[in-house]
């Protein structure tokens, strides 16, 4: 069965810092893989996704992914975190007709 | 743009009521979703539907059915509302049932 882990619960980083949140995933063939993003008391809003090709990803608000499958792993990146950025952060596994599978989540505080 | 809509947003509701929470999609998707989201447990499923007036339960489906006359229409209905089913619920839809999911913006519960 496909599963997801984000192995960080709960991560704080300076405003202007660079960020790295994990995920590693388990899925029996090629997958497709999610990153969403959801503030407080909102829905979730796609970053960015990886179906095939290139296996670095550009999303919205300068997010990107590498798709290492070697390691199995999909960490979301961004060079310089804004306040804004705080919530928190789901990545997620498909493929085709299989549903999705979300991890449980890392959430992000900034601090000034 | 893509548009998942939960009529509700907020709702108060007596144990043993009667509940029903609507969600609406302008995608002409075939799949929809149902999840419940707790602090510490991320998302679950409660049901799927991949066509009109078809469902499948999904993770956590005890104490919830789900209608689904009309392809953009899917309804989650509590038969009698308990305190435990307090939570933020969240409707979802997709073109495939592994491909990339859009949400609403979600609905509170609270069942006093």
């Amino acid at each position: 069965a496909q599963s997801v882990t984000q192995p960080d619960i709960h991560i704080t980083v300076s405003e202007g810092a660079s960020l790295e949140l994990r995920c590693n995933y388990s899925y029996g063939a090629t997958p497709y893989l999610f990153w969403y993003v959801q503030s407080p008391g909102q829905g979730l809003q796609l970053l960015l996704k990886y179906f095939s090709g290139d296996t670095l990803v550009q999303g919205i608000k300068g997010f990107e992914a590498e798709f290492k499958r070697s390691q199995s792993s999909f960490n979301l990146r961004k060079p310089s975190v804004h306040w804004s950025d705080a919530a928190e952060y789901f990545c997620a596994v498909g493929g085709g007709y299989q549903k999705v599978t979300f991890g449980t989540g890392t959430k992000l505080q900034v601090i000034p | 743009d893509v548009k998942v809509t939960q009529s509700s947003r907020y709702l108060v509701k007596r144990t043993g009521e009667k509940v029903f929470l609507e969600c609406v999609q302008d995608m002409d998707h075939e799949n929809m979703f149902w999840y419940r989201q707790d602090p510490g447990l991320g998302l679950r499923l409660i049901y799927f539907s991949y066509d009109v007036k078809m469902k499948e339960k999904g993770d956590i489906p005890e104490g919830y059915s789900v209608s689904r006359e009309k392809k953009e229409r899917f309804s989650l209905i509590l038969e009698s509302a308990s305190t435990n089913q307090t939570s933020m619920y969240l409707c979802a839809s997709s073109l495939t049932p592994g491909n990339t999911i859009y949400f609403g913006e979600g609905s509170w519960l609270t069942v006093v």
